[in-house]
């Protein structure tokens, strides 16, 4: 079973407001690191995958990071929209493809 | 194109009967995972499903449950004599696959399972 934790739990922000979240995983066969968005009565979405140490992806607003020799991943948006309200879920797999996730970090961005 | 279709989106069901969800992937998606969501926890990890591979069940919670995958594509979750711990969302989610864990996965729509 792989340790995955996401915090902070919930966090609301101001619209304009950037901000950051935390994933942090075993950092010992580290395989690869994915973000979800999962807007209430929707699917999970993904947002990014990761594979390297050091890799650093972006789309649109939003952006993360990868330090695999210390366990953590940052996702962060700029100048948050209401929209960006959701359930952001991080989830490493272990040797055999079974993925686990973290509790996820809940956003709501107040108008 | 489609989406992960999942079906019922709800089901309702007494103790002790058995139910079926359903898993319709992304075509062409070799791989197929299910998973559950109960009240307060994230995600968990049920089953695997890789091509014609031999499924990764490792992940499923009890001898009561049981999936398989006709001809590689369309899959189905059992339940047999549920339990109301047994109440969750379970999602379905399917990926290009071949064995890499670096490929996204697209998620179903999920079947909210209640158990009374």
């Amino acid at each position: 079973i792989l340790n995955v934790e996401q915090s902070p739990q919930s966090l609301h922000v101001q619209e304009g407001d950037s901000t950051n979240f935390t994933c942090s995983f075993p950092s010992s066969n580290f395989y690869a690191l994915h973000w979800y968005r999962w807007e209430t009565a929707k699917s999970p979405e993904a947002l990014f995958v990761m594979t390297l140490n050091g890799d650093e992806k972006k789309k649109g607003r939003i952006s993360a990071t990868l330090n695999t020799k210390e366990g953590y991943s940052y996702l962060y948006i700029k100048g948050s929209q209401p929209e960006d309200s959701a359930t952001y879920l991080c989830a490493s797999p272990n040797t055999g493809n079974q993925f686990y996730f973290g509790t996820g970090t809940s956003l709501t961005v107040i108008p | 194109g489609a989406g992960v279709s999942q079906s019922p989106s709800n089901k309702v069901t007494e103790k002790g009967k058995d139910v079926e969800l359903r898993c319709d992937p992304i075509s062409g998606h070799t791989a197929l995972y299910w998973y559950r969501q109960s009240l307060g926890q994230g995600l968990e990890f049920l089953i695997y499903f890789q091509g014609n591979s031999a499924p990764d069940k490792s992940g499923l919670p009890s001898d009561r449950f049981s999936a398989e995958r006709t001809g590689g594509s369309v899959s189905t979750l059992t339940i047999q004599r549920t339990q109301q711990e047994d109440s969750a969302v379970y999602l379905c989610a399917s990926s290009l696959g071949q064995g890499k864990s670096s490929y996204e996965q697209y998620f179903g729509p999920g079947t909210r399972l209640t158990v009374t």
